[in-house]
């Protein structure tokens, strides 16, 4: 089936320094998501995006954070400068349509920030 | 407000028993509801999804989910479970006008011999 490639799959890098997550959304797809997801479980709604912009974001997507896609490449989250309480795994999803779609999700991105 | 509600963090059944993981939504108006599966080190997939109609919907793998208007919930059921569905499930909700999907905070299923 459809399949959502995230690059890299783990990341360590020293606080304040940034990074930036990859997502290689469904090709056909046309909104992207990232998710938090901390110690295993609890799943948070960080950003979607579509047309090349931010359509809803949560109180999680701190100013550190930004999202693009330039010229329907990757779809890329940046956090600059990172901070200890980002480690977490990151995940990206595509759909068709918002909302009432299914979200296919790429295997995630464990950060490691030390 | 819309929020969804997975009273259970862990639960554990043994091979061969029935399962049934509970989610009880709130939103006023007809809501989009989605069960997730989570295995360990992987993506998320999707397991089934209601819209409207029967509100017994039937997904992959021997899975059901029923959905209750009155009881604002969609409770996933499974009539015999495998070792290989040990995992954690997130059910979701999605309004009808929203943006995005909404995740309960997950069950963590454990099947044991």
């Amino acid at each position: 089936g459809p399949k959502v490639l995230q690059i890299p799959s783990h990341q360590i890098i020293d606080m304040g320094q940034m990074v930036t997550l990859n997502c290689d959304p469904v090709s056909n797809h046309l909104y992207f998501y990232w998710y938090k997801q901390i110690l295993g479980q609890q799943m948070e709604f960080l950003v979607n995006f579509y047309n090349g912009k931010v359509m809803e974001k949560s109180k999680l997507f701190k100013d550190q954070f930004s999202v693009e896609r330039p010229d329907g490449s990757y779809f890329t989250l940046k956090i600059q400068p990172t901070a200890l309480e980002d480690s977490a795994v990151y995940f990206c999803a595509s759909s068709l349509a918002v909302s009432n779609e299914r979200l296919f999700f790429g295997h995630g991105t464990k950060l490691s920030v030390l | 407000a819309q929020s969804v509600t997975q009273p259970d963090a862990r639960v554990t059944v043994s091979e061969g028993a029935s399962l049934q993981l509970r989610c009880k939504y709130s939103y006023s108006g007809t809501p989009y509801l989605f069960w997730y599966v989570q295995y360990p080190r992987q993506g998320l997939q999707l397991l089934l999804k209601y819209y409207s109609g029967d509100p017994v919907v039937q997904g992959v793998n021997g899975f059901e989910a029923e959905f209750s208007k009155s009881n604002s919930s969609f409770h996933l059921r499974k009539a015999s479970v495998h070792w290989s569905d040990s995992a954690v499930y997130f059910c979701v909700l999605s309004a009808n006008s929203g943006t995005y999907q909404r995740f309960g905070t997950g069950t963590k299923l454990q099947v044991v011999p």
